[in-house]
């Protein structure tokens, strides 16, 4: 497809259960971000891959929280021991090119529930 | 540090009024982008405008208008004859050119409402 994917969509998880959510950037983009979206409020940036080194990750909220991008291309957001605050939409975004200001095109989002 | 005011939470509009978003921004740096994004309810971001700190002149596209004004740290975004399809949160972020990562931040959004 021509934009960002991300998959599930949707996601349940019982507290303490550990989900993975998958990015697919539009192809040939160097730059990959992971936002949080709480209900109500504006994405909050949680990390930057600048291709598979991951140069920035100062906005994850705790070590539960991992990312990877291991060739480059697809991501994957990893939450380990969910908890409910963790409940929100993950969106991904990507960029053609590094440097700050550049255009970012955004996927659909996971939608995290933790019960 | 960066940071962007949208200060209307929800607007309502019937349709085919004009429609004028508010965002106030801060930042130290003289080179800086600013951008508006729509979030319709399928929850995707879609990228509406991108306007660099230097060029301050005012954008048309189609039924959507942009006003930058440095002196008032301000780039409001106005639609015309508004439409039920315009229904959306729509959120104004800015960003810093020289640095990556957590470069861009948004505001908290308007929710726009456009009734038939």
């Amino acid at each position: 497809g021509a934009g960002v994917s991300q998959s599930p969509r949707y996601k349940v998880a019982k507290r303490g259960q550990d989900v993975a959510l998958r990015c697919d950037p539009i192809s040939g983009h160097v730059s990959l971000f992971w936002y949080q979206q709480a209900l109500g409020q504006g994405p909050e940036f949680l990390t930057y891959f600048q291709n598979e080194a991951q140069l920035d990750k100062s906005g994850l909220p705790s070590d539960r929280f991992f990312a990877e991008r291991p060739e480059g291309s697809v991501s994957t957001l990893k939450i380990q021991r969910t908890q409910q605050e963790d409940s929100a939409v993950y969106l991904c975004a990507s960029s053609p090119l590094v440097g700050g200001g550049e255009t970012q095109y955004f996927g659909p989002g996971t939608r995290l529930l933790v019960l | 540090a960066q940071k962007v005011t949208q200060a209307q939470t929800e607007i309502s509009v019937v349709e085919k009024e004009d429609v004028t978003l508010d965002c106030v921004y801060e930042t130290r740096d003289t080179t800086y982008y600013l951008f508006w994004y729509k979030q319709p309810p399928s929850g995707e971001l879609v990228f509406l405008i991108r306007r660099n700190s230097f060029d301050e002149q005012n954008e048309i596209s189609g039924r959507y208008s942009w006003n930058f004004q440095k002196s008032t740290s301000s780039f409001n975004f106005t639609i015309t004859a508004s439409q039920v399809v315009d229904s959306a949160v729509y959120f104004c972020a800015l960003s810093e050119p020289f640095t990556y990562g957590q470069n861009f931040v948004f505001g908290p959004g308007t929710r726009l409402s456009v009734l038939p």
